[in-house]
């Protein structure tokens, strides 16, 4: 069964800080990955995604994540922290059938 | 286009009271879903819908019903409602060729 595994419920950064999201999946096919951010009160968009192609994804927001399938990691970044960044942020994972996977989201404040 | 879309945006029920939670989609996607979330626990899958006519259960299914009659419509159905049924209900969708789903801002359901 895919299962996903988000390291550290509550993440804290300076503005302008390196954000750094961690998330380890795992699948027995080979996985399409996604997170998405949730801001307080509303509903889940999507941030970035890799389904097949360049492991390095760009989304948006400035974030991007990279697939290692060596260490079945998708860990989310982003170079230089904003306060708008602030939210809950869920790493996802899904194979060919339906639904999504959630890990149980990290929640990321910046301080200024 | 209007996404996804779902009433009521907050509701409280009284245990024992039914109520339906709409979720409407305009993007002709073939496949939606309902998750409820919980602090701290992250997205659970309710039930699903591959298509008109076509329902199955997700992960947490006990207490709710589904029916899926048109491509736009997905309404989720509470059946005598318990204090554990208390969460923010959440309508996704996605098409069949592509594995994001697109969330709708999500139903604050309380049951006391």
């Amino acid at each position: 069964a895919q299962s996903v595994t988000q390291l550290g419920s509550h993440v804290s950064v300076s503005e302008g800080a390196l954000v750094l999201l961690r998330c380890n999946y795992s699948s027995s096919v080979p996985p399409y990955l996604f997170w998405y951010v949730q801001y307080p009160n509303q509903g889940l968009q999507l941030l970035l995604k890799y389904t097949t192609g360049a492991t390095l994804v760009k989304g948006i927001n400035g974030f991007e994540a990279e697939f290692k399938k060596s260490e079945t990691s998708f860990h989310l970044t982003k170079p230089s922290a904003h306060m708008s960044d602030a939210a809950e942020y869920f790493c996802a994972v899904s194979d060919v059938g339906t639904a999504l996977i959630f890990g149980k989201g990290t929640t990321l404040s910046v301080s200024s | 286009n209007a996404g996804v879309t779902q009433t009521p945006k907050f509701r409280i029920l009284k245990i024992g009271q039914s109520m339906t939670l709409q979720c409407a989609q305009d993007m002709n996607h073939n496949y939606m879903y309902w998750y409820r979330q919980d602090p701290g626990m992250g997205l659970k899958l309710i039930y699903y819908s591959v298509g008109a006519g076509i329902t199955d259960k997700g992960e947490v299914p006990n207490g709710y019903n589904v029916s899926r009659s048109t491509t736009e419509d997905f309404p989720l159905r509470l059946e005598l409602a318990a204090p554990s049924q208390t969460s923010v209900y959440f309508c996704a969708s996605r098409t069949g060729s592509k594995y994001e789903q697109y969330f709708g801002p999500g139903t604050r359901l309380t049951v006391t």
